[in-house]
């Protein structure tokens, strides 16, 4: 059965440092997201993306954060300078489309993220 | 905007019906969802209801909602130990991209 994939599954980093997450969805879905979950926290939606650009995100997806999908499998999410308080599980999804019958988001199985 | 509450864990013996309980404040949420999470995996729709559906039953799981009061439960019958796991409730509203909004998740452990 065809799955999201992340990588890595842990990342540590210091301060001030750019992170880039990898998510690989699946083939031939065409709707990514990203979410995180800070511990003991909700799930909190950050952006989606779609045809190449962002449709939608949340007033956490500030400045420091960037999303791409350099090539026709692999979609990141990039933060510019981390901060403490962006250590958090991340993760992605991908969908076919939106609403019923294709909108049901397949997650990927997280990166977490400490931010020493 | 949307708040989604549940509680953080629920323990139940092998065998018996657990109950997970979900409440949502916007009432114009249309779609609600339960996702599970085992260990080390992302996170996986289960079953999801509409907002003019009052029941929905998919084998050992039936969902409940109550729109006047803004409650969700979820019902696992026979749970098994297998059922073990973080389950979140999500609410969407229709039109445009569907974005769920999540609880806290509940942690359900499943003892012999």
């Amino acid at each position: 059965e065809p799955e999201v994939t992340q990588t890595p599954s842990h990342q540590v980093t210091q301060m001030g440092q750019e992170v880039i997450l990898r998510c690989v969805p699946i083939s031939n879905h065409l709707y990514f997201y990203w979410y995180r979950q800070i511990l003991g926290q909700k799930v909190e939606f950050l952006v989606s993306f779609y045809n190449n650009e962002i449709s939608e995100k949340s007033e956490i997806f500030d400045d420091q954060f960037s999303v791409e999908r350099p090539d026709g499998s692999n979609f990141t999410l990039k933060i510019r300078s981390t901060k403490l308080e962006d250590s958090a599980m991340y993760f992605c999804a991908s969908s076919v489309g939106t609403g019923v019958g294709s909108g049901e988001q397949y997650f990927g199985p997280g990166t977490r993220l400490t931010v020493t | 905007g949307e708040d989604v509450e549940q509680s953080l864990f629920l323990s139940v013996r092998e065998g018996d019906s657990s109950v997970i309980n979900c409440t949502y404040t916007d009432s114009s949420s249309t779609y609600l969802y339960w996702y599970k999470q085992e260990p080390g995996a992302g996170l996986q729709l289960l079953t999801y209801i509409f907002s003019n559906m009052d029941m929905k039953q998919d084998q050992r799981l039936t969902v409940l909602l109550n729109k006047k009061d803004k409650h969700l439960s979820l019902r696992i019958a026979d749970t098994q130990t297998g059922d073990s796991a973080i389950y979140f409730c999500a609410v969407a509203k229709s039109g445009g991209s569907y974005i769920p909004t999540f609880g806290r998740g509940t942690s359900l452990i499943v003892h012999p």
